[in-house]
């Protein structure tokens, strides 16, 4: 099974609606991210989690919210959607690990998502 | 403001060749660089990962080198085959501030049978 799993991996939704991307990991890590990318963007980071009682905003929060349910669960929500919200989503975990593993980040396999 | 950029944004190669890909950024202040691997529908994977203070690292039959004075990193695949087909990008994360990945836009590679 996958250490990094999304759900759903495809949606497609109508501007105004309210979305919920989900995220869950088995790989014990503390830290979670939510990424979107866009063709020719690269990848931007919407919101991070230190830990359950830890939320960052990244570079681009604006519509978006998180939810840290759990140490394996980082949700992201999109409380009015916008045809700008168009984009494939990712979310990746990392730890502490030794000097040579910290930060390597590991990503689920993505969230199509399409707002019309 | 940290910029990143990879150049070329695609590249197709034989197989056997050894190729380099390049990575650029701006800002010599970060604390590591990392490179990974995106095959089509799929998420990211890491291949790399290059602390600010190493010159390089190795797994396989790659290698990737960091120079911080001349901002810039290579990733080195010796030995090209199809399945290294793939979009390859480059991170880097800044020294302080934000916690934040600044990720390149990807080389695209294809691996001619």
């Amino acid at each position: 099974d996958a250490d990094v799993t999304q759900t759903p991996r495809n949606r497609i939704t109508k501007t105004g609606k309210r979305i919920m991307l989900e995220c869950s990991q088995t790989k014990g890590h503390d830290r979670m991210y939510w990424y979107r990318q866009d063709p020719g963007l690269g990848l931007q980071l919407i919101y991070y989690s230190f830990d359950v009682k830890d939320i960052n905003k990244g570079e681009i929060s604006d519509g978006y919210s998180v939810s840290r349910q759990a140490q394996a669960k980082f949700s992201l929500s999109l409380e009015s959607a916008i045809p700008n919200q168009t984009a494939l989503y990712f979310c990746a975990t990392s730890d502490l690990g030794d000097r040579g593993t910290r930060d390597t980040q590991y990503f689920g396999p993505g969230t199509r998502l399409t707002v019309l | 403001k940290q910029e990143v950029t990879q150049i070329p944004a695609a590249l197709s190669v034989p197989e056997g060749e050894n190729l380099v890909l390049n990575c650029s950024f701006t800002d010599s202040a970060i604390y590591n660089l990392q490179w990974f691997r995106q095959d089509p529908g799929k998420g990211l994977t890491s291949l790399l990962l290059i602390q600010s203070s190493q010159r390089e690292q190795t797994s396989g039959r790659l290698n990737a080198s960091l120079d911080k004075s001349s901002g810039r990193s290579t990733l080195y695949i010796a030995a090209s085959q199809p399945g290294d087909s793939a979009t390859y990008l480059c991170a880097v994360r800044r020294t302080s501030g934000t916690y934040k990945y600044i990720f390149g836009t990807g080389t695209r590679l294809k691996v001619l049978a």
